[in-house]
């Protein structure tokens, strides 16, 4: 079966960085995508990544290893506003998108 | 309008009645997507369009129907709603001719079905 793992739930400090680990398992592979979604609202689109390799954009990084079926989303200099849920999504060969539970993101001051 | 837009915002429904949630984007997006999110797990896609006059069977798309009429629009329709079909609703659509395929979402329907 497809399946895309991230932890529950971190806690991070505010000003701190803080590495979101995502590993999948899908038939095919077309992409991969994070997402961020604060709570009551849609998700909203944050990085895409389709080679191996590092995407910076801004306080935002994503890392990808495809031989290892692993990403992970690097948030710096945290802020407040960064308290969210962090979606996972993996496209895969029907170019169909497959998700992650997401993680929970707590920022304490 | 701008990007994609959901009604209602929310409802709340009788077992057994039926109900057609609206979906509608500006973007000329050829694919469209619904979604459902459940406490806990990730968002499972019930129906999708790849473009006007097609549709396909997403994950879970029992108890569900879509339509596809137009470029525009793509509604969602429970013929008969169960207490399982208690979620929030996400409408998506994505460019498909080329690029990353990236999905946009719309603000969603929280749906309680009692």
């Amino acid at each position: 079966g497809q399946n895309i793992d991230q932890p529950t739930e971190m806690t991070a400090t505010e000003g701190a960085i803080v590495q979101i680990n995502c590993t999948y398992q899908t038939s095919g592979f077309n992409g991969l995508f994070w997402y961020q979604q604060h709570a009551g609202e849609a998700p909203t689109f944050l990085s895409y990544n389709v080679l191996d390799g590092l995407e910076e954009k801004g306080r935002f990084s994503s890392f990808l290893s495809r031989s290892k079926g692993y990403s992970y989303l690097l948030l710096k200099e945290l802020q407040m506003k960064d308290s969210a849920s962090y979606l996972c999504a993996v496209m895969d060969s029907n170019y169909q998108l497959i998700w992650g539970a997401g993680t929970k993101l707590i920022i304490k001051p | 309008i701008a990007g994609i837009t959901q009604a209602p915002t929310s409802q709340i429904l009788a077992a057994g009645r039926r109900m057609t949630l609206r979906c509608t984007q500006d973007m000329r997006h050829n694919a469209m997507y619904w979604y459902r999110q459940d406490l806990g797990l990730g968002l499972r896609l019930i129906h999708y369009s790849n473009t006007a006059g097609t549709t396909g069977k997403g994950e879970v798309p029992d108890g569900y129907s879509v339509s596809r009429a137009n470029t525009d629009d793509f509604p969602l329709t429970l013929a008969s709603a169960v207490p399982s079909q208690t979620s929030v609703y996400f409408c998506a659509s994505s460019d498909r001719t080329g690029g990353t395929d990236t999905q946009y979402f719309g603000p969603g329907t929280r749906l309680t079905v009692l």
